[in-house]
C-alpha cells in the first residue's frame, strides 16, 4: 500500500512569494494534518482536516491556510513568504478523527527554502 | 495548554547496552502520549502511544514506554540498542485537536 505522498519534495522561493504544497492520504483515511518543522526542532501543529473541514488550528499567522478536496488529498499554502517560513512540511494522514489518539502516518515532507 | 519537556537533546549509547530517552509532560487532564522517530531523510514513523490503557506500553522494535502520572513523564526505553536506532526521537502529547512535539533527543549509538 501507498504511504503518505507529498509533492514537491523541495521547493525554493523567494520572499514575498506564495507556495502550494500537497499531500496525498493512505488511501481510506480521512483526515490530513500539516506541520512545520524548522531545523533542529520539533514539527509544530498548523492545521488539520476531517471530511474537507478544519477540525484544528495550530498558532500561525493568517498567511497559512489550506483545504481539503472530496477525494481527502490536501493543500497548505503559504502567501507573502518570510525567511522564516524555510522548513521542512510535514503532512500526515488517519483513519478518522477522535482527539489524536488516531494513529497519524506521516509523509517525507516538503523542503522549503526561502531566500 | 499542554507541553513536552525531552530532557536530554542528545543521548550516547554503545550498541548492545540500554537505551533510556527521559519526556516530561504537562496537561490539563490525561493526555495522550506518543514516540516517534525520525531517521534521516525519512518521514516520522510511530513507535508507540498511551492512550489511558495499561501504563506500560510495548511498541514496535523492541521499544517500550512507562506512564507514570505522579511523575509527568513517559521515558522511552530500549533493553540492548541496534546500529539501526541511531535517529532522532520526539516524544509527543495531545489534547483535544492540539498534538505538542517536544524538541526531540538525537540518539547515538557506537560500535
Amino acid at each position: 500500500d501507498a504511504g503518505v505522498t507529498q509533492s514537491p519534495t523541495h521547493l525554493i522561493k523567494t520572499r514575498g512569494q506564495h507556495v502550494t504544497l500537497r499531500c496525498s492520504p493512505i488511501s481510506g483515511h480521512k483526515s490530513v494534518s500539516w506541520y512545520q518543522q524548522v531545523l533542529g526542532q520539533g514539527p509544530q501543529f498548523i492545521f488539520q482536516y476531517y471530511e474537507k473541514e478544519e477540525r484544528g488550528r495550530g498558532n500561525f499567522p493568517d498567511r497559512f491556510s489550506a483545504r481539503q478536496f472530496p477525494n481527502y488529498s490536501s493543500e497548505l499554502n503559504v502567501n507573502a513568504l518570510l525567511l522564516g517560513d524555510s522548513a521542512l512540511y510535514l503532512c500526515a494522514s488517519s483513519l478518522g478523527w477522535t482527539g489524536y489518539t488516531d494513529t497519524q502516518y506521516f509523509g517525507p515532507g516538503t523542503r522549503l527554502t526561502v531566500l | 495548554a499542554q507541553s513536552v519537556t525531552q530532557l536530554d537533546s542528545h543521548v550516547s549509547v554503545s550498541e548492545g547496552t540500554p537505551v533510556l530517552l527521559r519526556c516530561n509532560y504537562s496537561s490539563s487532564y490525561s493526555p495522550s502520549l506518543f514516540w516517534y522517530v525520525q531517521h534521516p531523510n525519512k518521514g516520522l514513523q510511530l513507535l508507540l502511544k498511551y492512550t489511558s490503557a495499561a501504563t506500560l506500553v510495548k511498541g514496535i522494535n523492541g521499544f517500550e514506554a512507562e506512564f507514570k502520572k505522579s511523575e509527568t513523564s513517559f521515558h522511552l526505553t530500549k533493553p540492548s540498542a541496534h546500529m539501526s536506532d541511531a535517529a532522532e526521537y520526539f516524544c509527543v502529547v495531545s489534547e483535544d485537536n492540539d498534538m505538542r512535539f517536544g524538541a526531540g533527543t538525537r540518539l547515538t549509538v557506537k560500535p
